[in-house]
């Protein structure tokens, strides 16, 4: 029962461009989401979140953008560096409780 | 910036043993959380801690167990190790009241 998907396992940008990873769920009793990012040999690094009660939150070169009746989010990245290329992993929570439940990830790679 | 370190870095086990992983989480966060990454795919939470008290649990046998000390550091136990807990763990940390948790680099554990 994969509760949150990230339907596309890779995808590659020229640097400079728009960077777009989308994740969708499916219990949408979810009210927390988060993107994290990961490079080989590295645990998982926060990147960005969103409430619910948003439905867009933006931080530097990155905005996430959530649309709760299509229980989907994107995660935005502009513009986008070669230091960006990792793998990208969105994550959903019940606000207060305990597990994060994680999309099988996204490997991002950004093209000189 | 995280905080959060795991020790060991790698590990290579036997079918049949037991292990034990530590954390330490970052300065201030009281809630530790462990994860199983099998390769290929997202983070899968195993339990979660507050003060010294499993206080959530994932989809995982009760060989796998945990600690939490009063100084929030905690321990991983597996027991009698299977092939299939060959993945990386990873622990994080949050502090009370916050949702966002925060990851340590992981220990790769190898069970042959």
């Amino acid at each position: 029962d994969q509760q949150v998907k990230q339907n596309s396992p890779s995808l590659s940008v020229q640097e400079g461009r728009i960077s777009i990873l989308n994740c969708d769920y499916t219990n949408s009793m979810f009210d927390y989401f988060l993107w994290y990012k990961k490079y080989p040999a590295e645990g998982p690094t926060f990147l960005i979140s969103i409430s619910s009660i948003k439905d867009k939150n933006e931080d530097g070169r990155f905005t996430v953008f959530l649309n709760k009746s299509a229980k989907h989010l994107s995660l935005h990245i502009v513009p986008s560096q070669p230091g960006d290329s990792a793998v990208y992993f969105c994550a959903a929570a019940f606000q207060g409780a305990q597990k994060l439940v994680f999309g099988q990830g996204t490997r991002l790679t950004i093209n000189p | 910036e995280t905080g959060v370190t795991q020790s060991p870095t790698h590990l290579i086990k036997t079918r049949g043993q037991q292990v034990t992983l530590r954390c330490s989480s970052q300065s201030g966060h009281n809630t530790v959380s462990w994860y199983q990454q099998a390769l290929g795919q997202g983070p899968q939470f195993i339990f979660q801690y507050y003060r010294e008290e499993e206080n959530g649990r994932g989809n995982f046998p009760p060989r796998f167990s945990g600690l939490q000390f009063p100084n929030y550091s905690s321990e991983l136990n597996v027991n009698a190790l299977e092939l299939d807990d060959s993945a990386l763990y990873l622990c994080a940390s949050r502090a009370g009241g916050t949702d966002t948790q925060y990851f340590g680099p992981g220990t790769r554990l190898t069970v042959l």
